[in-house]
Formats: C-alpha cells, structure tokens, sequence
C-alpha cells in the first residue's frame, strides 16, 4: 500500500509570492491533515479535513488555506509568502472518520524556503 | 533533521542500553497519546499509542508508560540500537488534530 505522497519535495519562493503543495493519502483515508514544522516552533496543526470540508483550524493566518477534492486529495496555499513561512510542511492521513485523531500517517514533507 | 536541536534535549546512550524518553502534557482532558520517531529528512513515524484509560502498553522493544496524576508521558525503548538514533515526539490527541512535543534527539553510540 503507497504511502501518503507529497509534492513537491523541495521548493524555493520569494516574499510575496504564493505556493500550492499537493498531498495524496494513503489509499481509503479520507481524513488528511496539514503540519508545519519549523526549528522555533516545532510541529504545528494547520488544518484538518474531511469528506472535503474543513473541520478544524490551527492558529495561523488566513494567508493559509487548503482544501480537499473528492478522491481525497488534498492541497495547500499559502499566498503572500514572508520569510518565516519557511518550514516542512507536513500532510498526514487517517482512516478516522470521527472526532478522534486516530493514527497519523505522515509524508516525508514539503520542505519550502522563503528568501 | 528537520528539528535543528537548537533546543532540542539530547539524550545519549550506548548501543545496547535502554532508552527512556520524557514528555509531560499539558491538557489533563486529553485521552490519546502517540510516540513519533523522525528520522533525518524525513515525516514523523508511529511509533505506538496509549489511550487515557490504560497506565502501560508494550509493543515491540517499546513500552509507553502514561501517568495521568502528573500529567506525564515516557517512552522506553529496550536494547537501543544505531538505528534508533532520530528525534522522538510525545502527541495528545485532540479533536481532528494533533499537539505536539517540542521533541527530544536520541543518539545512539555503537
């Protein structure tokens, strides 16, 4: 069975731009959630999905939006890029389909430089 | 790795030794826990899990203890092996999502 898949692997940006980053699940996942995980911070939760809806939102600004198609996939936005957008963004999925977080399967990540 | 160590506790041990890492939590309503092991350029890896209502859960070479008075969480790890050596984070459960630890880097010496 594939792994969750994350592309791209490495991508680098100037201020100001946007940047999409596309995440595919673990096949019958239909939960997949958004991390960024930086030096200072640690892993942070940005978003959860599910079924193509949003249901749970991390601190982080509106600069930062994602969706989820109907097979499950699932990409990021972040618009308006500043410096310390730098980070590995993390996607993960689960076979949850309720409120509990059941196990995470990570991808190897998104690794996006802002200079 | 993708976590520096910048302040990242390091916990160093010879192969062979057991290995115990710590981590307390900070909500006391959180009923699920999660170990992640990151390896170098890698995404976290599920180690193993405990829910609220148990106090100790093996599996294999690892053992999570969760003591719930104290709000703290310790990953052992027996006969720790090179291979070992990764960033380990501790994780509540949360609704849809997951808080995680600040991390602790294990370095295994042969």
């Amino acid at each position: 069975k594939a792994g969750v898949t994350q592309t791209p692997r490495y991508l680098i940006k100037t201020r100001g731009q946007q940047v999409t980053l596309s995440c595919s699940p673990i096949s019958g996942h239909r939960s997949v959630s958004w991390y960024q995980q930086t030096p200072g911070q640690g892993l942070q939760f940005l978003f959860e999905y599910f079924s193509e809806t949003q249901r749970n939102k991390g601190n982080f600004p509106g600069r930062f939006s994602g969706r989820q198609f109907s097979n499950s996939r699932s990409e990021m936005n972040v618009s308006t890029l500043e410096l310390g957008d730098s980070a590995l963004y993390l996607c993960a999925s689960s076979w949850t389909t309720g409120g509990d977080t059941g196990e995470l399967f990570f991808g190897e990540g998104s690794r996006l430089t802002v200079l | 790795g993708e976590n520096v160590g910048l302040h990242l506790p390091t916990l160093s041990v010879q192969e062979g030794d057991n290995s115990i890492i710590n981590c307390a939590y900070s909500n006391s309503a959180s009923d699920y826990f999660i170990w992640y092991k990151q390896e170098s350029g890698k995404g976290p890896q599920f180690i193993i899990d405990i829910r609220s209502n148990m106090d100790k859960r093996q599996g294999q070479r690892v053992t999570v203890l969760l003591n719930k008075t104290v709000k703290h969480l310790s990953l052992q790890i027996a006969a720790t092996q090179p291979g070992d050596s990764a960033v380990y984070f501790c994780a509540e459960g949360g609704f849809q999502k997951l808080v995680f630890g600040t991390g602790t880097r294990l370095l295994v010496s042969p």
